[in-house]
């Protein structure tokens, strides 16, 4: 199976700042590579697709790269909507298996 | 609108079993692959499980293999999870969600239907 690592595991930050979030997978998954933002008592939302493709409907200040093993999700001036818990997935191959999460939390 | 709403959960003893169904509108639910994830509490995202969209192809994480069984009813658009022989690590917040394919992601979810293993 492929392990995902994320990093950090959670990060304090301020309304404005620019946030990264990594995913590290433990073999190449080429470009397949989601990012989903989950809120508490809430399902998951999926942000970013193919490692770098914006969903339809989620604002531009959140953007993903990396390719390969490497992958990071950026968002270029946090929002009060965007503390919330952030999650990477592979979906190169089964088990499609997550990361174990990075929680955003309020500075 | 697309929707899927499971329904389901419960309270069962270790060992028991459970089927959890999830309802899909809004879309040609013969066209999707569905999959399952489950969050346990307080815990992180797991894959559970894939059906593609004519039940051809099924694929299961090792921990629930031999034990959870998916299928699919395209005639009343319902996706399944039988859950035999279930344990107190099963306990989770269990959701359905439309497959876009390996390249696109889980796009649609529904609320989760929560499954507590305990004697």
């Amino acid at each position: 199976d492929i392990q995902m690592t994320q990093s950090p595991s959670s990060l304090s930050a301020s309304v404005g700042d620019r946030v990264t979030i990594s995913c590290r997978a433990s073999q190449s998954t080429s470009i397949y590579l989601n990012w989903y933002q989950q809120k508490p008592g809430k399902a998951p939302k999926l942000l970013i697709y193919g490692a770098s493709s914006l969903q339809s409907g989620v604002p531009s200040r959140f953007s993903g790269s990396g390719s390969g093993t490497d992958f990071t999700l950026t968002i270029s001036s946090l929002q009060p909507e965007d503390f919330a818990t952030y999650y990477c997935q592979q979906s190169y191959t089964t088990p499609r298996t997550f990361g174990q999460g990075t929680k955003v939390e309020i500075k | 609108e697309v929707q899927v709403v499971e329904s389901g959960g419960g309270l069962v003893q270790p060992g028991g079993s459970l089927r959890l169904s999830c309802a899909a509108s809004g879309f040609t639910f013969s066209n999707f692959g569905m999959t399952w994830v489950r969050q346990a509490p307080g815990k992180g995202l797991e894959w559970v499980s894939y059906i593609s969209s004519s039940s051809r192809t099924i694929y299961y994480v090792d921990s629930v293999k031999g034990r959870f069984t998916i299928s699919r009813d395209n005639a009343k658009n319902s996706l399944y999870l039988q859950m035999n022989s279930l344990r107190d690590e099963d306990t989770a917040v269990y959701y359905c969600a439309r497959d876009e394919g390996y390249t696109y992601g889980l796009e649609y979810w529904g609320q989760g239907t929560l499954v507590t293993v305990s004697s």
